[in-house]
């Protein structure tokens, strides 16, 4: 069974600093992953996904099939980064059939 | 409106009461997902429809009932909730290789 762990359900950084928030998954097969992001009154939406191999606001994520890791990574965090993280993976490719982690709130203080 | 529409926003129910929940998309996709969020657990996918035929049912209780007419709108009808049941609902909707289009939710609380 595919499986996707967020080890943190808060993490709190101080802007400027770099943020790194902690994905990894178990899956049997060749995954395709995703990150989402809720930001406060709005609605889940896509942030990046792994085969895209995009920088999203500055976020990145690289998958790393060794250690089944997925982190999402920013050099410089913002106020505005301020979030909901949902890291999830998705067993084939319709994008909408995904296994979600428990999700980490990201707080980046001024 | 485009996107995905939920609605209504917010919806409380007695425990023998009967409700639907209304899920439109105007993006032209061709898959579409009923979604269960509550606080202690991470989403969970209820339902998925593929070309109006529903291709997924991940073991939700028959007091859950999805129809799809069509390709754009997706309807949960409700029937004899618990108190357990109170979640956020999200809809989404897809097409092939693209990323789940997600509306905003309907906060449901049985009471």
């Amino acid at each position: 069974a595919q499986r996707v762990t967020q080890p943190e359900k808060l993490l709190s950084v101080f802007k400027g600093a770099p943020v790194e928030l902690k994905c990894n998954y178990s899956y049997s097969g060749s995954p395709e992953l995703f990150w989402y992001v809720q930001y406060s009154r709005q609605r889940l939406q896509l942030l990046l996904r792994h085969i895209s191999r995009e920088s999203i606001k500055g976020f990145t994520a690289d998958l790393n099939k060794g250690e089944t890791s997925f982190h999402l990574k920013k050099p410089f965090a913002q106020e505005e980064d301020s979030a909901m993280y949902y890291c999830a993976l998705d067993r084939n490719t319709n994008a909408g059939k995904s296994t979600f982690g428990d999700g980490t709130t990201l707080t980046v203080k001024p | 409106e485009t996107g995905v529409t939920q609605t209504p926003r917010h919806l409380v129910m007695g425990m023998t009461n009967k409700k639907s929940l209304k899920c439109e998309q105007h993006l032209g996709h061709n898959a579409m997902y009923w979604y269960k969020q509550s606080a202690k657990k991470p989403l969970e996918l209820m339902f998925v429809y593929n070309f109006k035929e529903q291709t997924e049912n991940n073991s939700v209780p028959s007091r859950f009932s999805p129809e799809c007419p069509n390709s754009s709108h997706l309807f949960l009808h409700l029937h004899t909730l618990q108190p357990e049941d109170s979640a956020l609902y999200l809809c989404a909707s897809s097409q092939e290789d693209t990323e789940a289009f997600f509306g905003q939710g309907t906060r449901l609380t049985v009471v």
